[in-house]
């Protein structure tokens, strides 16, 4: 089976320009998280959709970041202009929640984006 | 919101010996608590999780003990191996779904 599928891997970018990620989900998984991981720190959400909607973008800066789920399939997470402070590791991961189930399940994560702002 | 906080930053042991890493919650409606392994150059993968209404699992060489009333969490892994040489990560999870994650340790085996 394959697993969450990131790309780029890596990508260096001047400061005030744009950038996309992009996460291709595990088949079937019907919800999907942005993460942010700084140097040396744990993940942070940036985003979760359940299908199509973003039920939690709260710590998503809505300034400058923006995503999409179309179709509930694949994701993209845009950041528009990059600025210094962006450069971490973007991290999509994926998981199956069951239907009015208040029982948590296992996230897959992908590789992750590397991206730098210079 | 949960706040998760890890204990330590970083581990040496010898090759064959024990390793624990502590953590511990906020949030007392938290209820699912896995743990991650982070390769370097790699996305975290999940090792071991438990549930709150089991106070301890295992796995082979790894074990997690959860004692909710003083809201901490533990990862124990016995007979270390060079292979077990990465981050390891711990979080918590309320019914909302959403991953806290705390900020990792990195647990270096020696042979």
């Amino acid at each position: 089976e394959a697993g969450v599928v990131q790309s780029p891997r890596y990508k260096i970018i001047e400061k005030k320009q744009p950038v996309a990620f992009w996460c291709n989900p595990i088949s079937g998984h019907n919800t999907l998280y942005w993460y942010r991981q700084n140097l040396g720190q744990g993940p942070e959400l940036l985003i979760r959709y359940e299908n199509e909607e973003a039920v939690d973008d709260s710590q998503l800066p809505k300034d400058r970041f923006s995503a999409e789920r179309l179709k509930g399939v694949d994701s993209t997470l845009k950041i528009q202009p990059a600025e210094l402070g962006d450069s971490a590791v973007y991290l999509c991961a994926s998981s199956l929640e069951q239907g009015g189930s208040t029982a948590n399940t296992e996230a897959f994560f992908g590789q992750g984006t590397r991206l730098t702002v210079v | 919101g949960e706040n998760v906080e890890q204990h330590p930053s970083t581990l040496s042991v010898q090759e064959g010996d024990s390793a624990v890493i502590k953590c511990t919650y906020s949030d007392s409606a938290s209820n699912y608590f896995p743990w991650y392994k982070q390769e370097l150059g790699k996305g975290p993968q999940l090792i071991i999780d438990i549930r709150s209404n089991v106070g301890e699992k295992k796995d082979q060489r790894i074990a997690v003990t959860l004692n909710k009333t003083a809201k901490h969490f533990s990862l124990h892994i016995t007979e270390t191996q060079p292979e077990d040489s990465a981050v390891y990560f711990c979080a918590a999870s309320n019914k909302a779904q959403k991953l806290v994650f705390g900020q990792g340790t990195r647990l270096t085996i020696n042979p």
